[in-house]
């Protein structure tokens, strides 16, 4: 299947920085990126959906000036945690579809996950 | 908005017992359900997924069904193993917004 990387894969930061999270569709272009959040135990929650070109589009309770996203090219989207708390620690998947290779109804692929720790 | 609820929150069960988590869902333009195994701090693997057109499939000792006039769809796994036991997520996707919504979760364990 279609790969997505994530990088970094752990970051412990200070609180009040920015952290950015890199997401890219190694072997495929991803004109649609989602990212989530997954707290311990909990299930994925979909935080915002990262489109090619274009602004992101937020779930409901999601604050997109904490969570800043930009999708550059068809290939990587980015996530930024700014001024981070550590209620923001979790840890934060991003996916993409390979649209065009393999139709509508096609899975969903994930990147291996970032764990942030905010101290 | 879309919801997707999955029961139950924990199953445990004997080596070789069956074993079976429900989902229902919420927005009827849902078209793809996958279920997704997790291990601990690793990212969700699809083990079986289901379009709205099928009503039932099967693989291996995986399988899931899917009623779509009561927004049900069911995971079976048969013959458990030990290395079956993990957090199961269950998913529903709607083809008009693309999002792909999670239930919250079910840890199985299976005894040996």
């Amino acid at each position: 299947g279609a790969v997505v990387s994530q990088h970094p894969s752990r970051v412990i930061c200070k609180s009040g920085t920015s952290v950015k999270i890199e997401c890219r569709s190694l072997d495929f272009q991803a004109t649609t990126m989602f990212w989530y959040r997954q707290f311990p135990k909990k299930s994925l929650m979909l935080m915002a959906t990262s489109n090619e070109g274009s602004k992101a589009t937020y779930e409901q309770g999601v604050e997109k000036d904490k969570f800043l996203i930009n999708h550059a090219s068809l290939t990587l989207s980015t996530l930024t945690v700014t001024s981070a708390h550590p209620e923001d620690s979790s840890f934060y998947i991003c996916s993409a579809r390979d649209i065009v290779r393999s139709g509508a109804l096609n899975e969903q692929f994930f990147g291996p996950g970032t764990r942030l720790t905010v101290l | 908005g879309e919801n997707v609820e999955q029961h139950p929150s924990t199953l445990s069960v004997q080596e070789g017992d069956s074993a079976v988590i429900k989902c229902t869902y919420s927005d009827s333009a849902s078209n793809y359900f996958p279920w997704y195994k997790q291990e601990l701090g690793k990212r969700p693997q699809l083990i079986i997924d289901i379009r709205s057109n099928v009503g039932e499939k099967k693989d291996q000792r995986i399988a899931v069904t899917l009623n779509k006039t009561a927004k049900h769809f069911s995971l079976h796994i048969t013959e458990t193993q030990p290395e079956d036991s993990a957090v199961y997520f269950c998913a529903a996707r709607a083809s008009n917004t693309g999002k792909l919504i999670f239930g919250q979760g079910t840890t199985l364990q299976v005894k040996p």
